[in-house]
């Protein structure tokens, strides 16, 4: 029973280019969720998706970043036109049903380096 | 505002000593769950246990315990007989039912354990 899945593990991006993350849920979960971990602080919430639904994007900033969670394949964040400060690591969970009681699953996380 | 604090940024013990970590939070809601993670050097979050507002009652699986307090607000997490594969960070989180938070975690800033052979 594979885990909540993200590629790549390592990511290296010059300033101005585009950055995107990919995960792949535990089988059976609808719900993803994306964090970011800058270098010595705890994660920090920046979107809640559900399948083609984003419920919750308060936590993203609003210029260059998106994400999405199709019908088909994995979520996606995206980062466009990268800063030296996007360089964190970028974590994604998923959880089989809404509510807060659920636990979220993580993934190994992208490690997103701007040069 | 909702808040998770761990104060110790760094711990370091030797094999086989006990140590606590601590969780302190704050919230006004009345329903919510509290959360601990271990991030081991690889890099992944490891989910360890949940806890919901209205259980108090603590809980130990192996080697691991928690205790819950909500007179303090405090959340620890106890590891007994530490062993060096236990060198990890530790982070606790909170979450809530409120409907424009629904499902986001709230994390602490982390503690880093080493445990020497």
């Amino acid at each position: 029973n594979a885990g909540v899945m993200q590629n790549p593990r390592h990511l290296v991006r010059r300033r101005g280019q585009e950055a995107r993350l990919r995960c792949s849920p535990m089988k059976g979960h609808s719900h993803v969720y994306w964090y970011r971990q800058l270098p010595e602080e705890g994660l920090k919430f920046m979107v809640y998706l559900q399948k083609e639904n984003i419920i919750d994007e308060s936590g993203m900033p609003k210029e260059r970043f998106s994400a999405e969670f199709p019908k088909e394949g994995p979520s996606i964040l995206r980062i466009q036109q990268v800063v030296r400060g996007d360089s964190a690591a970028y974590f994604c969970a998923s959880s089989p049903i809404w509510g807060s009681k659920n636990i979220q699953y993580f993934g190994a996380g992208t490690r997103l380096s701007v040069l | 505002a909702q808040k998770v604090t761990q104060a110790q940024t760094e711990i370091s013990v030797v094999e086989k000593e006990d140590v606590t970590l601590d969780c302190v939070y704050e919230t006004r809601d009345t329903t919510y769950y509290l959360f601990w993670y271990k991030q081991p050097p690889s890099g992944e979050l490891v989910f360890l246990i949940r806890r919901n507002s209205f259980d108090e009652q603590n809980e130990i699986s192996g080697r691991y315990s928690w205790n819950f307090q909500k007179s303090t607000s405090s959340f620890n997490f106890t590891i007994t007989a530490s062993q060096v594969v236990d060198s990890a960070v530790y982070f606790c989180a909170l979450s809530f039912d409120r409907g424009s938070t629904l499902g986001r975690l709230y994390f602490g800033r982390g503690t880093q354990l080493t445990v020497w052979p």
